[in-house]
C-alpha cells in the first residue's frame, strides 16, 4: 500500500537556525497538509496546500513557516528561525480528494528538537 | 469553532475483552464527518474508522465499531476482542463537510493499554 514518507525521522537544530522537513506524499494525491504534535499534547493543524498554493493555515503557521512543493513529488515545511517551542513531532499528510469523507494519510513524522 | 473532547487520557483493557473510548464534539454544523485515528509507538497516524453524520447507521470495521449519537454529539469507539497490537494512542477527529474547510480537528487522544 502506498505510503507518505517523511525525512528525517529526527532532526536536532539550534535555536535560530533554519530547518526544512521533507515529505513525499502518495503519488496520486492532490491535497497536502502539515500537522504538529507537541509532546503529550493534541495533534494541531498547521497548513493545507493544493494546486501549488496554501488553502488554509492556522494561527500557529506564522511568518516563520513556509511550505513548498519544489517538484512533482516533494512537499516541504521550512521553519526560518527555530524557537525552543517549535520542538514537536511534525506530521505530513496527503489526501486524494478534498474534504468530507476522504481520509488523510499520514507519514511517520519528523521529531524536531530545538536546543 | 469546532472542538473535539476526549475525556479519558488513558485506559486499560484485558486482552480479548471489549473497551469503549469516549469522544464528544461541539459543532453548529449539521453535516460533517468523524474519524478515529490510531497512533501506535511507530508514530504513524492510521485511520481506524470513519462516520458520515448524515448516516444513522453506525460504522463498523472488523473488531472496531462506533456508537454515533448525533443529538448528543457523541462518537465513541468500541474495540472488541482487544489484541496486544491495539495498544496505541487513539485520536477522535472531526471534519466539516464544506470543501473550503478541509482540515481535520483532533482531540487530545486516549492512550490505550492492553493487559496480557
Amino acid at each position: 500500500e502506498p505510503e507518505v514518507t517523511q525525512t528525517p525521522s529526527h532532526q536536532v537544530t539550534q535555536m535560530g537556525q533554519e530547518v526544512i522537513l521533507h515529505c513525499v506524499p502518495i503519488s496520486n494525491h492532490l491535497y497536502f497538509y502539515w500537522y504538529r504534535q507537541i509532546l503529550g499534547q493534541k495533534v494541531e493543524f498547521l497548513v493545507s496546500f493544493y494546486n501549488n498554493e496554501i488553502s488554509e493555515k492556522s494561527e500557529i503557521f506564522d511568518d516563520q513557516f513556509s511550505v513548498e512543493r519544489p517538484d512533482g513529488s516533494n512537499f516541504t515545511l521550512k521553519i526560518r528561525s527555530t524557537k525552543l517551542e517549535d520542538s514537536a513531532m511534525y506530521f505530513c499528510a496527503s489526501s486524494e480528494l478534498r474534504g468530507g469523507n476522504s481520509p488523510l494519510h499520514f507519514g511517520n513524522g519528523t521529531r524536531l528538537t530545538v536546543t | 469553532a469546532q472542538t473535539v473532547t476526549q475525556s479519558q487520557p488513558e485506559m486499560s483493557v484485558q486482552e480479548a475483552e471489549t473497551v469503549t473510548l469516549s469522544c464528544t464534539y461541539d459543532t453548529s454544523e449539521s453535516d460533517y464527518y468523524l474519524f478515529w485515528y490510531k497512533q501506535p509507538p511507530s508514530r504513524q497516524m492510521i485511520l481506524v474508522i470513519r462516520q458520515e453524520a448524515y448516516k444513522q447507521q453506525n460504522a463498523t470495521e472488523n473488531r472496531f465499531s462506533v456508537n454515533f449519537q448525533k443529538a448528543a454529539k457523541s462518537f465513541s469507539l468500541k474495540i472488541s476482542d482487544s489484541q496486544l497490537g491495539d495498544a496505541a494512542m487513539y485520536f477522535c477527529a472531526y471534519r466539516r463537510s464544506l470543501n473550503r474547510d478541509d482540515k481535520i480537528i483532533f482531540g487530545k487522544g486516549t492512550r490505550l493499554h492492553i493487559l496480557p
